[in-house]
């Protein structure tokens, strides 16, 4: 079945920098543009990034632009988000989710289950 | 682009049905707006995609209506399960995709 699962998530002090992956299977990972969407506890949900299928096309919300770098390596089904500088208003719980259609400006259809991320000394 | 969605909370009993609001803060030309319900402790899930196209599996007593700025998210006939958090998001404004703050659905 079509399924994403995260991981990577941690507790990180201030400044520091962590990796997610998100290992996707049960469809053609190749054909599909790729979000990060994220959610501070209690919060609700904020878009962070988005790349191209092919990875020519890479976007990312205000709040995390110059700090997060997204990429995918199509030859292992991944998607990675580098994050660098963190800070503590960037604890959150961490999704991958797959767009409806393959370019990506479309609904969210698949989400994986997250993975925690907490910045603070 | 900001959504809003009212009411921030909604209790209603099983059986009646719940109507959540959400407005853009500009018109989406093309109806690029979707509906997410998220239980504790759980992803979101997909519930209504095009303003109004139901998700694969999603019951028909979910349903989705509206364009331009203003779009209702209609739960009829409540059930327990039905409690959750629910959010609309735009993919209108590409890149620049939002989701609204939520709305609590809770059961009286």
């Amino acid at each position: 079945q079509v399924q994403l699962v995260e991981s990577g998530g941690g507790v990180v002090q201030p400044g520091g920098s962590l990796r997610l992956s998100c290992a996707a299977s049960g469809f053609t990972f190749s054909g599909f543009g790729m979000h990060w969407v994220r959610q501070a506890p209690g919060k609700g949900l904020e878009w962070v990034s988005f790349i191209r299928y092919d990875a020519y096309n890479k976007y990312y919300g205000d709040s995390v632009k110059g700090r997060f770098t997204i990429s995918r390596d199509n030859s292992k089904n991944t998607l990675y988000l580098q994050m660098n500088t963190l800070r503590p208003e960037d604890t959150a719980v961490y999704y991958c989710a797959k767009p409806l259609s393959g370019g990506g400006q479309d609904a969210f259809d698949i989400w994986g289950q997250g993975t925690m991320v907490t910045v603070s000394s | 682009m900001v959504m809003m969605q009212s009411p921030a909370t909604l209790s209603v009993s099983p059986g009646e049905s719940a109507t959540l609001s959400c407005r853009a803060s500009q018109s989406l030309s093309t109806s690029k707006l979707a509906w997410y319900q998220q239980k504790p402790g759980q992803a979101p899930r997909l519930l209504i995609y095009a303003a109004s196209t139901r998700a694969t599996g999603v019951p028909a007593r979910f349903s989705g209506s509206g364009s331009g700025t203003e779009f209702t998210l209609t739960i009829s006939s409540l059930q327990s399960e039905d409690v959750a958090v629910y959010y609309c998001q735009q993919y209108n404004n590409w890149p620049r995709i939002t989701f609204g703050q939520g709305t609590r659905l809770e059961i009286k």
